[in-house]
């Protein structure tokens, strides 16, 4: 079965552009939730989604922001990019939406603003 | 007072040796609890959930779980070189599914 998959692996912007990150969860999970993790800081929520609704945010402005397609893949979005974007962003899903269900991440895009 | 606490380590045992690796939470409404591996340079892989007090055990992993002390741990039996990453603890509270992550605690497992 495949994990969850990210594009691209890497990403180099300059300041002020804008990001589009994207995510494909494994079959059958319908929740995806975006974290970002930034040297030093550790991993940090920042969206989720279920069933192509925008259900929570985390504490990060709102130039960060996605979407959920009707096949459950994601994007997130990083307007007027700024140094301190620079960050591993992970994308993980899991098979339902309770606060039991397992998140499984996939392997990141590297986002380097200069 | 952070809401999820890990010693960041690095914890540094021999091969063979049992690791114990420990995290408190602040949240005593939290639900769920899990321990992520990490390698350097690599995404986190789930290793364990717990969500009831007491033991769980899968392999050479056991996690414990103590509720009334909000207290979280990980053991790691026989523990080999290839163990040596960042251990992350990570908890869900029940409000909106997000996980709450620590820093994690860097584990060295030497020959």
């Amino acid at each position: 079965e495949a994990g969850v998959t990210q594009s691209p692996t890497h990403l180099i912007k300059t300041r002020g552009q804008q990001a589009t990150l994207r995510c494909s969860p494994i079959s059958g999970h319908t929740s995806v939730y975006w974290y970002q993790q930034a040297l030093g800081l550790g991993l940090q929520f920042l969206l989720w989604y279920d069933e192509g609704e925008e259900r929570n945010r985390g504490n990060f402005p709102p130039r960060f922001s996605g979407r959920q397609f009707p096949n459950y893949s994601s994007e997130l979005n990083v307007n007027a990019l700024e140094l301190e974007d620079s960050a591993l962003y992970l994308c993980a899903s899991s098979l339902g939406a309770g606060p039991g269900d397992e998140q499984y991440f996939g392997p990141g895009t590297r986002l380097t603003v200069t | 007072q952070k809401e999820v606490e890990q010693n960041s380590g690095p914890l540094s045992v021999p091969e063979g040796a049992i690791a114990s690796l420990n995290c408190t939470y602040s949240d005593r409404g939290s639900q769920s609890f899990f321990w992520y591996r990490q390698y350097s340079g690599k995404s986190p892989e789930l290793i364990m959930s717990i969500y009831s007090n007491g033991d769980k055990e899968d392999g050479r992993f056991t996690a414990q779980l103590n509720k009334a002390s909000q207290y979280v741990s990980l053991l790691i039996r026989d523990s080999q070189p290839s163990d040596s990453a960042t251990y992350l603890c990570a908890v869900n509270t029940g409000t909106a599914s997000k996980l709450t992550f620590g820093t994690g605690t860097r584990l060295q497992v030497t020959l």
